[in-house]
């Protein structure tokens, strides 16, 4: 079956401005949480929803942001974008919250440049 | 969160064991312990889980000591294809929250 996919995978913005990125869950899954990867930082946890809602949030700022539709597509949103935002965002997706014995599906990211 | 502890990096030889070891201290009772790896220019993939007894899968090994605090995740005969980076991390529903810390992990440098 088809994995995560993530849209799009390379893109360059400059400084004040805003991106959306989007991720598809594999069908059937119902979570989708977003990390960002940074050389300096690893990889840290953003957020996470599901069935539409979020459910936990990491220690970001509040220009980073994400929803999810009723089809467990994803999308996350970063407003006035800084230098420090260049990274891979990467989803997961897995087939529900609290799953602790469940795998995280991981899309191939997308490769955010800020300028 | 609980978080973990990892070694920035390790060496191997091809085809011969490899130990990754991981430091958990505070975990909780219900956290599960999971491993996952990253080839260059990929996302992570599931490699390993496992709550308290010792694990085995097609892909490696993953043995948890008796106070849960650390773990060690085995490659039984290291390939140039297992170089990559290793997380450990913590996945649990304790309290409601599941926020999985995974850090830098350790990068695997296999010698041929």
């Amino acid at each position: 079956k088809a994995g995560v996919t993530q849209t799009p995978r390379y893109l360059i913005k400059t400084r004040g401005q805003q991106v959306t990125l989007s991720c598809s869950p594999i069908s059937g899954h119902r979570s989708v949480s977003w990390y960002q990867q940074t050389p300096g930082q690893g990889l840290q946890f953003l957020f996470e929803y599901f069935s539409e809602t979020q459910r936990n949030k990491g220690n970001f700022p509040g220009r980073f942001s994400g929803r999810q539709f009723s089809n467990s597509r994803s999308e996350m949103n970063v407003s006035t974008l800084e230098l420090g935002d260049s990274a891979l965002y990467l989803c997961a997706s897995s087939l529900g919250p609290g799953d602790s014995t469940g795998e995280l599906f991981f899309g191939e990211g997308s490769r955010l440049t800020v300028l | 969160d609980a978080k973990t502890t990892q070694p920035n990096s390790m060496e191997s030889n091809e085809e011969e064991p490899v130990h990754l070891p991981c430091n958990h201290s505070t975990i909780s009772g219900t956290d599960y312990i999971h491993w996952y790896r990253q080839l260059p220019s990929q996302g992570p993939e599931y490699v390993i889980h496992g709550l308290t007894s010792n694990v085995n899968n097609r892909m490696a090994s993953l043995a948890i000591a008796e106070d849960r605090k650390s773990s060690t995740l085995i490659l039984h005969r290291a390939t140039l294809r297992d170089a990559a980076v290793y997380y450990c991390i913590l996945r649990g529903a304790s309290g409601g929250s599941y926020i999985p810390t995974f850090g830098r992990g350790t990068s695997l440098i296999v010698h041929p």
